[in-house]
């Protein structure tokens, strides 16, 4: 069936630092991808999506592309700031509407 | 705009006792609805989703039940709670891409 693997954490940084959290999918047919924040004692919210192959998802300095060739979703960012500590969910949306989600990754920033 | 509300956020029920939690979704019409559980530590699992009123897509069998009762209402039942039945639980709809989620329940039992 349908699944996302995303990398194992915890993922550690020093502020600035780049951040990549890798992230690939099985599926049939052409799903749409996410990347899904939680924040500490929050719930999820929407980071940013991907519907076809190579769209770019863009949000708060991440970026993610969607590569249908490596069947990839990987989220990056430049420089990471402290506030952006949390569990990072990559997800995928088949053609039966149902939205699975990776294991989750938690990153650490530190000063 | 669209709301989703869900309910209780924390809940301790003793081992055997039955379960309900409710979600409810306002500002939209036929969304797919979804619940999700989050064990400590650990990713979110796709429980039950549904396409539409009293269409029910079970992803793994276990000792939960869910049901859509109205077009906008998802309830997330058990008979009888097993300690291994502890986690977060959260409902999300979605209509065309993605997906929103409440605020999440958690679920305690002893």
């Amino acid at each position: 069936g349908n699944s996302v693997t995303q990398m194992e954490g915890p993922v550690t940084l020093s502020e600035e630092a780049f951040l990549t959290i890798n992230c690939t999918y099985t599926a049939t047919g052409y799903p749409s991808l996410f990347w899904y924040v939680q924040y500490p004692g929050e719930g999820l919210q929407l980071l940013l999506k991907a519907t076809k192959a190579d769209d770019k998802g863009s949000n708060k300095g991440f970026e993610a592309t969607y590569r249908k060739e490596t069947t990839s979703f990987h989220l990056e960012k430049g420089s990471v700031q402290v506030s952006d500590s949390a569990v990072y969910f990559c997800a995928l949306r088949d053609q039966s509407r149902s939205m699975r989600f990776g294991a989750g990754t938690r990153l650490t920033v530190k000063p | 705009s669209q709301t989703i509300h869900q309910w209780p956020a924390t809940l301790v029920q003793p081992v055997g006792s039955p379960l309900s939690l409710e979600c409810t979704v306002e500002g939209t019409s036929n969304p797919n609805l979804y619940w999700y559980r989050q064990a400590a530590g650990r990713g979110l699992q796709l429980l039950f989703y549904s396409v539409g009123i009293g269409q029910i897509s079970s992803e793994v069998p276990q000792n939960l039940s869910a049901s859509r009762p109205q077009d906008r209402q998802f309830i997330l039942s058990s008979k009888k709670l097993l300690l291994s039945d502890s986690g977060f639980y959260l409902c999300a709809w979605s209509y065309i891409t993605e997906a929103f989620f409440g605020q999440g329940t958690r679920l305690t039992v002893v």
